[in-house]
């Protein structure tokens, strides 16, 4: 598509409940990141996939974090067993990785954990 | 460790005036630096990049930036500021081994503009 798209805009999930959140990047951008920003801070670096490597998951703040690419395209952000701390923003970006090219955002996922 | 720094968490201007919002990164090799902007309740878009070549970069919306080394900095400046200027914005360095990477986000610069 012609941007990133990031699906649900919104969701409210009880504590304890699994949730899953999608990215669609802009077609042939071989690099896909997932940052999370919580109410005034900066993004925090979850998970970047590049291409057929193996992702780098240094930011994942727990094992209740996953992530997967599906084919170089859809991103599924996964958080098991929610926690109020989980409750952000969770924005998705894509990029041709090897040129500077920058950051094409999506509009992120607000989730709130009740 | 690579990190960036907005020392100023919010800063008020008037409208017409200009601006400078401060960046200063630590970084062991040359980075690309970047500046993004986040309007209320949307996405961060890319204002300008540096990599390499002319240390002053132009971008989008009248915005441009200064990479100075010795000073390890990125300031970002408009000569004359709009209401449609107020809005968050992002410093971020990457480059690590070479490529883009995973870039590190300073924690923003809230801009309100005053009438």
């Amino acid at each position: 598509g012609a941007g990133v798209s990031q699906s649900p805009s919104n969701k409210v999930t009880e504590k304890g409940k699994d949730v899953e959140l999608r990215c669609d990047p802009i077609s042939g951008h071989t690099a896909l990141y997932w940052y999370r920003q919580s109410l005034g801070q900066g993004l925090e670096f979850l998970i970047y996939f590049q291409g057929n490597s193996a992702p780098d998951k240094s930011g994942l703040p727990s094992d209740r974090f996953s992530a997967e690419r599906t084919g170089g395209s859809v991103s599924t952000l996964t958080i098991q067993r929610t926690q109020q701390e989980d409750s952000a923003v969770y924005l998705c970006a894509s990029s041709l990785d090897m040129t500077g090219a920058g950051y094409t955002f999506g509009s992120g996922t607000r989730l709130t954990v009740v | 460790a690579q990190s960036v720094t907005q020392p100023d968490i919010h800063i008020t201007v008037s409208e017409g005036a200009s601006l400078e919002l401060r960046c200063n990164y630590s970084y062991g090799a040359t980075p690309y630096l970047f500046w993004y902007v986040q309007s209320p309740g949307q996405g961060l878009q890319l204002l300008l990049k540096y990599f390499s070549g002319d240390t002053l970069v132009q971008g989008i919306k009248g915005f441009e930036a200064e990479f100075k080394r010795s000073q390890s900095s990125f300031n970002l400046r408009k000569p004359s500021v709009h209401w449609s200027d107020a809005a968050e914005y992002f410093c971020a360095v990457g480059g690590y081994g070479g490529s883009q990477g995973n870039l590190i986000f300073g924690k923003g610069t809230k801009l309100s503009v005053k009438p």
